[in-house]
């Protein structure tokens, strides 16, 4: 699976949106991008995740460049409770069974009153 | 949907006794559950992958008769910390993906402390 690179931090005003960006310039044709966020002493939350399309459902919205080399995680309006650290991976789509996640450092993103 | 809840959410326990954890997929079958371990500040470490009614896969340094990994059905699997050390205290989480494996779902993780 393709190595990710995130910033080790981020801090976003209540109220505005929250961008988080991913790099992944070793991906993949197969390779998804998925996105997870720890919100402290919680289990991973699954936010989203895409091929090459821009893809959005009711939490965050994930913009995946052209070439596929780095991809934004959105979260429109960023709220006290958005406070955790967030993960972007890069997987093969499974074929039949499924593949462990490897998570690396993540972002930490403050989201502040 | 895609619920997966873990049982206890902590456990306190005495060196050398042994500790089970459940990890259960409440709304759908899991084929395939992972085990992770977080340290303080640390990220999530995968220890095993278990897939229903076979032997666990264990990742590299991961003792497997410390570590008894047990999913013997769609819905439930068990890790059970044999003669646990202190230095086995930690957040362990389990995840649990249905036979597509496209998502994993993670649950709530139990938090071990060993004195």
């Amino acid at each position: 699976d393709a190595k990710t690179t995130q910033p080790p931090s981020m801090d976003c005003a209540e109220g505005r949106a929250a961008n988080l960006p991913c790099n992944h310039s070793t991906i993949s044709g197969n390779e998804y991008v998925y996105w997870y966020r720890q919100i402290h002493s919680q289990g991973p939350q699954y936010i989203i995740h895409g091929l090459k399309n821009n893809e959005t459902n009711e939490m965050a919205s994930l913009i995946i460049t052209e070439d596929r080399k780095s991809s934004t995680l959105i979260l429109p309006h960023a709220t006290l409770r958005d406070t955790a650290v967030y993960y972007c991976i890069v997987r093969v789509k499974p074929s039949g069974s499924a593949r462990q996640l490897t998570f690396g450092s993540g972002t930490q993103l403050t989201v502040l009153p | 949907g895609a619920v997966v809840s873990q049982h206890p959410s902590w456990v306190i326990c005495k060196s050398g006794t042994s500790v089970k954890i459940e990890c259960r997929s409440l709304d759908f079958q899991a084929t395939t559950m992972f085990w992770y371990r977080q340290f303080p500040k640390q990220s999530l470490m995968l220890m095993a992958t278990s897939n229903e009614g076979s032997k666990a896969t264990y990742e590299q340094g991961v003792e497997k008769d410390k570590f008894l990994i047990n999913h013997a059905s769609l819905t439930l699997s068990t890790l059970t910390v044999t003669s646990a050390h202190p230095e086995d205290s930690s957040f362990y989480i389990c995840s649990a993906s249905g036979s597509g494996g496209e998502t994993q779902y993670f649950g709530p993780g139990t938090r071990l402390l060993v004195l």
